[in-house]
């Protein structure tokens, strides 16, 4: 089955304290994103990657960290997790075809993060 | 950059009203424009999208509606059930050189009254 998994879904942790949220999809599609969502906000890109090794900003970066090391992986990382950083979290996988375009994005299920 | 402005950020319909949902966009380069739905907990999904080269798509009760000339596009869901209780977000797209761009609307939290 096609998807993207993403874990913990929920996670309370202190300030300070470095985390990880994981992202796999199993699609092979080059393209990678972050988000996180947050009331009257919507989904704000944090990070995305078009491809292993190429990653760049979204339009919320500050406090956060990813990796592309594989296709398949695109790691959040909060290296000093701070409470205006708890939102909820959204992988994402967007497949580009060739002659059709851009299509959908495929959402994990998403982690709720609470820094206390 | 892109911007995406949605509106409203809330709506309440009786069941069986229609309800309608608009956005509007400011980079021309934007080529496909997808509708997610997020139930309550749940992840978006795509409900429906559309190509800059098409002007309507309908797919049973929701249809969407593109104006390339005045940068907007609108969700016309009919005959609302509870079940359309959800919250809405449009989304604008391009891809340009190996570059890729998704923006989302901030989203409409739509409510239907049984």
């Amino acid at each position: 089955e096609a998807q993207v998994t993403q874990n913990p879904r929920y996670l309370i942790t202190v300030t300070g304290k470095k985390l990880t949220v994981t992202c796999s999809q199993n699609m092979n599609h080059e393209y990678m994103s972050w988000y996180r969502q947050d009331p009257g906000l919507g989904l704000r890109q944090i990070y995305y990657s078009m491809n292993v090794e190429v990653t760049d900003k979204g339009d919320v970066p500050e406090g956060y960290k990813v990796s592309r090391k594989e296709k398949r992986n695109f790691p959040l990382i909060l290296e000093s997790p701070s409470p205006n950083q708890t939102s909820l979290y959204f992988c994402a996988s967007i497949p580009y075809f060739r002659g059709q375009g851009n299509t959908e994005a495929f959402f994990g299920q998403g982690t709720r993060l609470t820094v206390v | 950059g892109e911007n995406v402005e949605q509106h409203p950020s809330t709506l309440s319909v009786q069941e069986g009203d229609s309800a309608v949902i608009k956005c509007t966009y400011s980079d021309s380069a934007s080529n496909y424009f997808p509708w997610y739905k997020q139930e309550l907990g749940k992840r978006p999904q795509l409900i429906i999208d559309i190509r800059s080269n098409v002007g309507e798509k309908k797919d049973q009760r929701i249809a969407v509606t593109l104006n390339k000339t005045a940068k907007h596009f609108s969700l016309h869901i009919t005959e609302t059930q509870p079940e359309d209780s959800a919250v809405y977000f449009c989304a604008a797209s391009k891809h340009s050189g190996g570059y890729q761009k998704v923006t989302f609307g901030i989203g409409t939290k739509l409510q239907v009254i049984p």
